[in-house]
C-alpha cells in the first residue's frame, strides 16, 4: 500500500464541529469501499461501508459519500467528539478478497 | 473469543533471531490476512489465505518471511534472521469467505515487534 512515512495527513477540528476526511481511490473496478478507525495501540476497527451502486450511506453520526466519476470517497463525522481522535483509513475492494488500503488521515479533536 | 486474537502482544528480540507470531481468526472466517504497519504509516499487505486455495504471498518482502495456516483456523507468521527494519506492528485480519458478497475485515490488535 501507499505510505506517507511519518507525515500522515492531519485534520484538526474543534469538539462539536463536523469533520470531513477525504480519500482518493485508485481502481475504477472497485465496487466496495470501507472506512476503518484505528486508535493508538489497537487494530483498525470497521466504521461504515458502501457499495458502488450507492453514492451515500449514513450510520450513527457518520456518513460516507462516494463519487465514482472522480474516484473519491469521503467520511463525514457529525458533532466530533474527543473519542473520535484516531487515524482513519479508507479501503477499496476491486473484487475477490484483495483489499487496498489508503495511507490514512490522523484526526485530532480539540476540546 | 469473539474477535481476532494475536499473540504475543509485544515481542522484543535481538537482530538475527527468528520470531513466530500467532493469529487466531474469528471462528468460521475462511479468509485470513497478515499486514505490516510501521510506525506512523499505513497497512502493508503481506499475505492472505482463503480456505484450501494456495495463499497469495505477493506482499511478502523477502524470503525471510513465511506464513502457514492450519485448515481454517490458526495462522503463524515467521520471520527468520530478523533485521532492525522488521520492527513494526504485525496485524492479522479475518473475514467470512463468501467472495460473492464483499465484507469488511476484522482486525486483531497486532503484535508489536522490536528488533534490537
Amino acid at each position: 500500500g501507499e505510505s506517507v512515512g511519518l507525515h500522515l495527513p492531519t485534520l484538526s477540528v474543534q469538539e462539536g464541529d463536523n469533520s470531513i476526511i477525504n480519500c482518493a481511490y485508485s481502481n475504477s473496478a472497485s465496487d466496495y469501499f470501507i472506512w476503518y478507525k484505528q486508535e493508538s495501540g489497537k487494530g483498525p476497527q470497521f466504521i461504515i461501508d458502501i457499495r458502488s451502486n450507492m453514492d451515500k450511506r449514513q450510520g450513527q453520526r457518520v456518513t460516507v459519500l462516494l463519487n465514482k466519476t472522480v474516484k473519491h470517497l469521503s467520511l463525514q463525522i457529525a458533532a466530533t467528539q474527543p473519542g473520535d481522535s484516531a487515524v482513519y483509513f479508507c479501503a477499496e475492494n476491486p473484487g475477490g478478497f484483495k483489499t487496498i488500503f489508503g495511507a490514512g488521515t490522523r484526526l485530532f479533536v480539540k476540546a | 473469543g469473539a474477535g481476532v486474537s494475536q499473540s504475543p502482544s509485544n515481542k522484543v528480540t535481538e537482530k538475527g533471531k527468528d520470531v513466530e507470531l500467532r493469529c487466531d481468526p474469528i471462528s468460521g472466517h475462511t479468509a485470513l490476512y497478515w499486514y505490516r504497519q510501521r510506525l506512523g504509516q499505513g497497512l502493508e499487505f503481506l499475505i492472505y489465505f482463503q480456505g484450501n486455495s494456495a495463499p497469495d504471498k505477493s506482499g511478502l518482502p523477502s524470503d525471510r518471511f513465511s506464513a502457514e495456516r492450519t485448515g481454517e483456523s490458526v495462522s503463524t507468521l515467521t520471520i527468520q534472521r530478523t533485521q532492525q527494519e522488521d520492527s513494526a506492528v504485525y496485524l492479522c485480519a479475518s473475514r467470512p469467505g463468501d467472495s460473492r458478497v464483499s465484507q469488511p475485515q476484522h482486525f486483531g490488535d497486532g503484535t508489536r515487534l522490536s528488533i534490537l
